[in-house]
């Protein structure tokens, strides 16, 4: 069966430190992956999917960046971190292009 | 351009009674339903979803839906609410099956009395 990970699971990060957000997928090949933000009492913002190695689609303008060095794996970065950046950060997969995402457990990220 | 709509951010029932948590979309093609349950610090759970054929859907711990076209929407509901069923649920809509273009709704708090 399929199973996706995201670390780190909390993260504190200082105004203006950079960050690296990791996600991996498991148990499937060439998925669609995606990064959400969801804040505080607000919903689902998707920031980035691709659906490839090195294929990556902004949906924001934004202190992130997004890459995706392997099939299964996507990662979330920042230079230097806003205080609006924090949130909670979800990673989503997909079989190809149709159907439901399937998420991950998510990183609390707070910006102090 | 599609849309989720869902009434009622929160949404309080006792222990026992039915839940029902509304949404209501808007697609100009035929819509891929789904309902999705957030547990607090946790990723979002499928738990159930609406593609082509029966309209009345059954998933996960009881939860069913009901797709109605004619209202444009795709109520949730369960028959006796449990104490673990505290959670937000979103409802999400992408046309004709599309993953990328899927699109949630804000989201609806549900809280269990006792």
């Amino acid at each position: 069966s399929q199973t996706i990970h995201q670390w780190p699971a909390t993260l504190v990060q200082p105004v203006g430190s950079p960050l690296s957000l990791e996600c991996t997928v498991e148990g499937t090949s060439n998925p669609n992956l995606y990064w959400y933000r969801q804040a505080a009492g607000r919903g689902l913002q998707l920031l980035f999917y691709s659906v490839g190695i090195g294929q990556i689609s902004s949906e924001v303008p934004q202190n992130l960046s997004a890459s995706r060095p392997q099939d299964r794996q996507f990662i979330l970065s920042s230079k230097k971190l806003l205080l609006s950046d924090s949130g909670f950060y979800l990673c989503a997969w997909s079989a190809g292009g149709y159907n439901e995402q399937f998420f991950g457990p998510g990183t609390r990220l707070t910006v102090l | 351009a599609q849309s989720v709509t869902q009434l009622g951010s929160h949404v309080s029932v006792s222990e026992g009674a039915l839940v029902l948590l509304r949404c209501n979309y808007s697609s100009s093609v035929p819509p891929y339903l789904f309902w999705y349950v957030q547990y607090p610090n946790q990723g979002l759970q499928l738990l159930l979803k609406y593609t082509t054929g029966a309209t009345l859907v059954k998933g996960i711990n009881g939860f069913e839906a009901e797709f109605k076209k004619s209202e444009t929407s795709f109520h949730l509901t369960k028959p006796s609410a449990h104490m673990s069923d505290a959670a937000e649920y979103f409802c999400a809509v992408t046309p004709s099956g599309s993953a990328r273009q899927l699109t949630f709704g804000s989201g609806t708090q549900l809280t269990v009395l006792p």
